[in-house]
């Protein structure tokens, strides 16, 4: 099993303010997915990383792969109250079904 | 439906009640899976279908939780006697096809068991 680390755990900031959250691995990841869980409901994908040192883009959003494919980011622009939720990373099963996701991000955007 | 229903959203029980959680998936989905997610974790993985066939079910805490889909469709998890530390929210994920394609996560169930 590999094992996540991410951090910080818990993150409050202003709405207007920018934020970046972690994941990372001791192991290589074949690629990697964020996920956005907001109270209440359950986590939707936001995006997959597969190559080292990748860079995706989803509105104010970046997501960006370590170049050795250990760790990777997510960066929000300008953070909004709903981009408030539980970020949470999980690698892509290789030989395997079950995702096995990080303890997650709680990030709160105060208006 | 449009996406993974699961009911009831809202469970309390007792300590020592059987429960019952009920998921509806994505019409069509071969592939359902159940998490439990713990108080400020992420989900861990519980049990998983492909249709009917209950392939994989290393993730389930102990032999007091049951899972089913007798006809490929809905699923139901049962967890019976229930403890304190079945305290959780359980989701259902569903996905088209092969297990590796992308899952889709119902709102859960949140179970307090007092």
């Amino acid at each position: 099993t590999q094992l996540l680390e991410q951090s910080p755990q818990f993150l409050s900031i202003q709405e207007g303010e920018n934020l970046t959250v972690y994941c990372n691995s001791s192991s290589v990841f074949s690629s990697l997915q964020w996920y956005r869980q907001e109270p209440g409901e359950g986590p939707v994908l936001l995006v997959t990383v597969v190559t080292g040192g990748e860079v995706k883009k989803l509105k104010r959003l970046t997501f960006q792969f370590g170049d050795a494919r250990k760790d990777s980011s997510l960066h929000i622009t300008a953070a909004q109250p709903g981009d408030t939720g539980l970020y949470l990373c999980a690698p892509v099963p290789v030989n395997d079904y079950k995702l096995s996701f990080g303890a997650g991000t709680t990030v709160t955007v105060r208006a | 439906g449009a996406g993974v229903s699961q009911s009831p959203r809202y469970k309390v029980a007792k300590r020592g009640q059987d429960v019952a959680l009920r998921c509806d998936p994505i019409s069509g989905h071969v592939s359902l899976f159940w998490y439990q997610q713990a108080l400020g974790q992420g989900p861990e993985f519980l049990t998983y279908f492909q249709n009917e066939a209950q392939l994989d079910k290393s993730g389930l805490p102990s032999d007091r939780f049951f899972a089913e889909r007798p006809e490929g469709s809905v699923s139901t998890l049962k967890i019976q006697r229930t403890q304190q530390e079945d305290s959780a929210v359980y989701l259902c994920a569903s996905s088209l096809g092969l297990a590796k394609n992308i899952q889709y996560f119902g709102a859960g169930t949140r179970l307090s068991v007092l």
